[in-house]
């Protein structure tokens, strides 16, 4: 089974504030995982990852969090701004089954950031 | 900065009829890989081409199928178009298979089957 999960559609956060996105994922295989953000109109862009040889990684305003034994990651946004406001994606590069290094998506969580 | 264009950007289609929709990949990159975005749902893997030749597989039936030209820009033709056919079609190129952290989407192409 490989499956990515976004559980939460939506979340609305304060300028300035911490966003914080989270996605679980059901096969402890997986070692690579992404982050796209999505404007509408516009493609997804991609916008950090971490090898699951790690349980960190950050960006400038954006770390992700990797926890394998819960296999559960998150993404933090400190501070938030309200340009964030996207749609967020996690995902990981499919393991086997033909179609090998592609991505395997969430179905999202459409951050809101107000000023 | 993407390169990777698609065409149209908005399409509507008669169930049954039949459409193509095209990719025009980054420069330099030689492999295109093909998604669908259903409302509300995470991108889908449909396939990848790779230097011209299929390379991979989503499960989405044969009337599903793609081309990928000599300058790597591809295509996507669904025959027979149903209702749930209506999504959000997204290509993305890389350099070389599985180099994910490298891939560029397009804008996309929103197809309407009615």
């Amino acid at each position: 089974d490989q499956q990515v999960k976004q559980n939460s559609p939506s979340l609305s956060v304060q300028e300035g504030r911490i966003s914080i996105l989270n996605c679980d994922y059901t096969n402890s295989m997986f070692d690579y995982f992404l982050w796209y953000k999505k404007y509408p109109a516009e493609g997804p862009t991609f916008l950090i990852s971490i090898s699951s040889i790690k349980d960190k990684n950050e960006d400038g305003r954006f770390t992700v969090f990797l926890n394998k034994s819960a296999k559960h990651l998150s993404l933090h946004i400190v501070p938030s701004q309200p340009g964030d406001s996207a749609v967020y994606f996690c995902a990981a590069p499919r393991l086997y089954g033909g179609s090998q290094g592609n991505l395997i998506f969430g179905k999202g969580t459409k951050l809101s950031v107000k000023p | 900065e993407t390169g990777v264009t698609q065409s149209p950007t908005h399409l509507i289609k008669t169930r049954g009829q039949q459409v193509t929709l095209r990719c025009s990949s980054q420069s330099g990159h030689n492999t295109v890989s093909w998604y669908q975005q259903a409302l509300g749902q995470g991108p889908q893997f449909i396939f990848q081409y790779y230097r011209e030749e299929e390379n991979g597989r989503g499960n989405f039936p044969p009337r599903f199928s793609g081309l990928q030209f000599p300058n790597y820009s591809s295509e996507l033709n669904v025959n027979a178009l149903e209702l749930d056919d209506s999504a959000l079609y997204l290509c993305a190129s890389s350099l070389g298979q599985g180099s994910v952290t490298e891939a560029f989407f397009g804008q996309g192409t929103r197809l309407t089957v009615v």
